[in-house]
């Protein structure tokens, strides 16, 4: 059990840019969220996968956020024409299918700068 | 939609001292959890409770939920510089909607 991990661990890019992170969540773990923290507040819940099926997504996640988990392992999540507002910290989180109460673990989160 | 409240947002103490800090909300959860994220890093899972009035003890933290299930609370005893962070409550609604987090309290423990 290597944990979860997130790649990059930082991103700095450019407004009107796109970007896209990599998660690789627990290896038995088969369900993966998609989490965002800003500066001074709680993660905000944005998406989750069960295996390979996207079963929720947040009102936050606008149309220019688009999140795969193609094979059921690893997850991306990309924004398109990126904006200021859209710096904060991603963070992936997994569980192990129990019921909704599972605990999640977290990674280290991709910190995103928009310029 | 489901909100948690934390409170304090920040506290700064000496070590050695007892703390308590507290989340609260006017919905009722299945169960909450409690998570410890310290700068640059992922939120840890400390605790799960899920039974109103549930008392569980981690060596020197002790958590509680409300009977109603919809307030918890942490209380540190002795302080050590070791238990900075940031600490947030989650709380599952038993939906589908992932876990709803509190903005959470800033602790600081100074030597």
């Amino acid at each position: 059990d290597t944990g979860v991990s997130q790649d990059p661990r930082h991103k700095i890019t450019k407004r009107g840019q796109n970007v896209t992170f990599r998660c690789d969540p627990i290896s038995e773990h088969n369900r993966l969220y998609w989490y965002r923290q800003t500066l001074g507040q709680g993660p905000e819940f944005l998406t989750y996968f069960q295996n390979e099926a996207q079963l929720e997504k947040s009102r936050l996640l606008s149309d220019r956020f688009s999140a795969e988990r193609p094979k059921g392992s690893f997850s991306t999540l990309e924004i398109q024409r990126t904006e200021q507002g859209d710096s904060a910290m991603y963070l992936c989180a997994s569980s192990l299918i129990s019921d909704f109460d599972s605990p999640l673990h977290f990674g280290n989160g991709t910190r995103l700068t928009v310029t | 939609t489901q909100l948690l409240e934390q409170s304090p947002q920040f506290l700064s103490i000496q070590e050695g001292e007892n703390l308590t800090v507290y989340c609260n909300s006017s919905s009722v959860f299945s169960s909450l959890q409690w998570y410890r994220q310290e700068p640059g890093e992922g939120p840890v899972l400390l605790v799960t409770v899920v039974t109103g009035g549930e008392v569980k003890k981690l060596k020197r933290l002790t958590f509680q939920f409300g009977d109603a299930r919809k307030d918890s609370s942490l209380h540190i005893t002795a302080a050590q510089p070791g238990d900075t962070g940031l600490y947030l409550c989650a709380g599952s609604g038993g939906g589908a909607d992932g876990l709803t987090f509190g903005k959470g309290t800033h602790l600081i423990i100074q030597p």
